[in-house]
Order: structure tokens, then C-alpha cells, then sequence
């Protein structure tokens, strides 16, 4: 199967710090990566599509200044929360692409806790 | 607006008991329809994917099917395990990469 590594796992950061979150695909190579966002008890949400050496494509409402969003490679994809502040806290989970476009099978990271004090 | 709904949010069975996990979605023009299992702490684990065109899949003791005329999909899950309890998300693709997630349903199957 395929496997995609999200690192850290968890992380409490001071409010105003930045907060940096890795993506990789182990086995394969992912051209588009998927980031999303999960407040307890509720949907994960999609923030942004990041395709590899292009610009992340990021839905309505959500700040591509303060997400921040690289895929310089295949394999890697960083989300780094700038300036981040209480109501950032969440569950960041990232997955990656496999396959045909219409397949569509995403493989998801473990996700990364943020805290912000 | 897509809205992808889940009933029942949490569910408590015995152990061997069959049972149905529901997922309503508003516009049924959909490219496919996934389940996904997620354990705490852990990402999300592909079940199955249904494909716009077919109406059911099946892998081992689970069974999803597909009804986009009443845009509903349930997944069927046949002699419950202690195993099986996580949680399950049921997520629809209507364009291009965009997946849209219901809150899930909190299976809690006990020996």
C-alpha cells in the first residue's frame, strides 16, 4: 500500500509563532497533495490542493498568507501555520495522490495536532 | 452548497451484530463516493471507493452501496468486531479533487 508520513504528530506553539508540518509520500509519487482541517467533532474541511512546483490552489476562506503551502518535490508537501493564534488549534491531515485522475485514491497522513497557547 | 450528512453521529453495538452506517449528500451529480475509517490519534484508512457508475462494492465483512438518485450511500458492516470500533467518514467527490467529509458516525462495537 501506499504510505504518506506527517510529521510532527503533535506540536504546542506559543500564539505568534509559526508552526511548520511535513508531508511525504514514502512509496510513491505524489503530483498532487491535499491539505485538510479538522475541529473536534466536526468534517474534515479542505484547505488547499498543492500540485508539485506550482502555486496551492486554496478554497474560499481560507487566509494562503498565514497557510503557507510548498511542494517543491514528488514526495513533500509543508503546511507552515504563520503567526499562529488560539483559534488555529486543530487537526491538520494531509493525504496525497495516487493513480488515475478519476480513481482518485487519496492516502492520508496520521495528522498533526496543533495546540496554540 | 454541497453538505454531506452522517446519521447516526455515534453508534454502540454488541459483538456480532450486523449493522448500517448512513451518509446523505445534496447534490447528486458526484464523481465518486469513498468510506474511510479513522482511528484516534491516526489518519484515515480508504475502505471502499464507489465509482459514479456503480451502485455497491464489497471487501470482506463490508459492503457500501450507492444510490445517487436519492444522493445516498450506506455502509454495510456484517459480524461486528471489538476491531471495527473507530470512526467512519464518509467523504464525496464532486469536482475535480474536491472531497467533501461528513462528521462521521463513532462506532463503539463491545466484546
Amino acid at each position: 500500500g501506499a504510505v504518506v508520513s506527517q510529521h510532527p504528530s503533535w506540536v504546542i506553539c506559543k500564539s505568534g509563532t509559526s508552526v511548520k508540518i511535513e508531508c511525504r509520500s514514502l512509496d510513491f509519487q505524489a503530483t498532487t497533495m491535499f491539505w485538510y482541517r479538522q475541529f473536534p467533532k466536526q468534517s474534515l474541511m479542505l484547505m488547499a490542493t498543492s500540485n508539485e512546483g506550482s502555486k496551492a490552489t486554496y478554497e474560499q476562506g481560507v487566509e494562503k498568507d498565514k497557510f503557507l503551502i510548498n511542494h517543491a518535490s514528488l514526495t513533500l508537501s509543508t503546511l507552515t501555520v504563520t503567526s499562529a493564534h488560539p483559534e488555529d488549534s486543530s487537526f491538520y491531515i494531509c493525504s496525497g495522490r495516487k493513480g488515475e485522475v478519476r480513481k482518485n485514491i487519496q492516502y492520508f497522513g496520521a495528522g498533526t495536532r496543533l495546540s496554540v497557547l | 452548497k454541497q453538505e454531506v450528512t452522517q446519521i447516526p453521529a455515534a453508534l454502540s453495538v454488541p459483538e456480532g451484530e450486523n449493522l448500517v452506517l448512513n451518509c446523505s449528500f445534496t447534490d447528486s451529480a458526484i464523481y465518486n463516493l469513498q468510506w474511510f475509517r479513522q482511528d484516534p490519534g491516526k489518519g484515515l484508512t480508504s475502505l471502499l471507493l464507489i465509482q459514479s457508475s456503480q451502485r455497491e462494492q464489497t471487501s470482506g465483512r463490508l459492503n457500501a452501496s450507492l444510490d445517487k438518485s436519492s444522493g445516498r450511500s450506506t455502509l454495510y458492516i456484517a459480524a461486528s468486531q471489538p476491531g471495527d470500533s473507530a470512526t467512519y467518514l464518509c467523504a464525496v467527490e464532486y469536482n475535480f479533487n474536491k472531497f467533501y467529509f461528513g462528521s462521521g458516525t463513532k462506532l463503539n462495537v463491545k466484546p
